[in-house]
């Protein structure tokens, strides 16, 4: 699986639009970017995934670049229950036992 | 979206005693579990993949008889920690892999805290 890069902690103020940035300069073709996050003390919480196009669910919008080399996760409205840490991971979807592996992710703090 | 359930979710145990983590997929069929561990402030770490009916298949460095790792049916699999030691405490988090009308593909325990004194 290709290799992300992420900035290791971010701000937000709450009600504001956080804006995570992840690369990943040498994704395949058939590689999916796929963002988790982590509260603390939890499991990490499925957020959202996509190919090249861009993707929005109820939690969040992903961006991918047109070169698919980098990928922006929109959190449109933080809250203070945002706060945690986002894990951007690039695979290839349904690739049988293949697990995911975690980097270190993005902290990001809501702050009120 | 689908569940998976870990007990306990923390546990205190003396050294050198031995201590079992449930994880359980709750509304679906888990081909493939997976066990991670975190220590503070770090990532998740896979230790283990395990496959329904077989042998676990461990990562490189997590030893196989300290960690047993039974995957007995389609919807749950058992970590057991023997004879543990302090610097096994740790949170340990189970996921599951199985076939979903969904494509999420993997999803997570809530995870367990493991603390050996």
């Amino acid at each position: 699986d290709a290799k992300t890069t992420q900035p290791p902690s971010m701000d937000c103020a709450e009600g504001r639009a956080a804006n995570l940035p992840c690369n990943h300069s040498t994704i395949s073709g058939n590689e999916y970017v796929y963002w988790y996050r982590q509260i603390h003390s939890q499991g990490p919480q499925y957020i959202i995934h996509g190919l090249k196009n861009n993707e929005t669910n109820e939690m969040a919008s992903l961006i991918i670049t047109e070169d698919r080399k980098s990928s922006t996760l929109i959190l449109p409205h933080a809250t203070l229950r945002d706060t945690a840490v986002y894990y951007c991971i690039v695979r290839v979807r349904n690739s049988g036992n293949t697990p995911l592996v975690f980097g270190k992710g993005t902290r990001l703090s809501v702050i009120a | 979206g689908a569940v998976v359930s870990q007990h306990p979710s923390w546990v205190i145990c003396k050294s050198g005693t031995s201590v079992k983590i449930e994880c359980r997929s709750l509304d679906f069929q888990a081909t493939t579990m997976f066990w991670y561990r975190q220590f503070p402030k770090q990532s998740l770490m896979l230790m283990a993949t395990s496959n329904e009916g077989s042998k676990a298949t461990y990562e490189q460095g997590v030893e196989k008889d300290k960690f047993l790792i039974n995957h007995a049916s389609l919807t749950l699999s058992t970590l057991t920690v023997t004879s543990a030691h302090p610097e096994d405490s740790s949170f340990y988090i189970c996921s599951a892999r199985g076939s979903l009308a969904g494509s999420v593909e993997q999803y997570f325990g809530p995870g367990t805290r493991l603390t050996v004194t």
